[in-house]
């Protein structure tokens, strides 16, 4: 049971836009960065985001991230079937003294 | 362009230590924090500790007793040792490059590990 809370799956049309939430608390979102990952099966996560907001050289302004006190969410629009793939979220937890992921959420779009 | 690359055997009986290296280019491993992070079979993301080009390290405290990483700056290369395995340990096991401690921006394609007998 990971202490970052991800719901288990999303989906929303091509086109669309969507949300995926991350939910933490004050020893983990609440006082460090987050950051996202995007992972295709049977392949190596990638990152998405950092540092709550920012975009890696490379990654498209489709996506996007924000943060709010203990949760943080990331953002994407005009999606495509390209977009299907499991999103993680990950932040330092200072009363694990390591690193969470959330559980992940799988993006269907349909 | 950074590049990692995990190398070790895919088969480790229950018991015995699994050990894996992470091979970098691209890049010194003496400029960043380097990481190991693994996956069970349809499971979510485990960290499993950092290693400074120093030789200094922090790990999951839930492996920490079974769980070594060590550097080789002359190889530019980084290693991860984990005693006593058991089918729990079977895994993707992916090296990565640590930006921030929250950030991990580059990584290796991953090794899979099974243990069995």
């Amino acid at each position: 049971q990971s202490v970052l809370t991800q719901p288990p799956s999303v989906s929303a049309a091509p086109g669309q836009k969507v949300a995926i939430s991350c939910s933490g608390s004050s020893s983990n979102i609440g006082k460090n960065y987050v950051s996202w990952y995007q992972q295709f099966p049977g392949t190596a996560p990638k990152l998405l985001i950092y540092d709550n907001d920012k975009r890696p050289s490379g990654i498209p302004d489709r996506f996007s991230g924000s943060k709010s006190d203990t949760s943080v969410t990331l953002g994407i629009t005009g999606l495509q079937t390209g977009d299907e793939a499991v999103y993680y979220c990950g932040t330092w937890d200072s009363s694990l003294s390591g690193v969470a992921f959330g559980g992940g959420t799988r993006l269907t779009v349909l | 362009q950074v590049e990692l690359q995990e190398a070790g055997p895919r088969l480790v009986k229950p018991s015995e230590t699994l050990s894996l290296t992470c091979a970098v280019s691209g890049t010194s491993i003496s400029s960043h924090y380097w990481s190991w992070i693994r996956q069970a079979p349809g499971k979510g993301l485990e960290w499993i500790g950092y290693i400074f080009y120093s030789g200094s390290t922090t790990y999951n405290p839930a492996l920490e007793s079974r769980v070594s990483i060590s550097v080789d700056t002359s190889k530019n290369q980084f290693s991860l040792t984990l005693t006593s395995v058991t089918a729990a340990d079977t895994a993707v096991y992916y090296c990565a490059r640590v930006a921030s401690v929250t950030r991990m921006d580059f990584w290796g394609k991953g090794a899979a590990v099974t243990v069995s007998s």
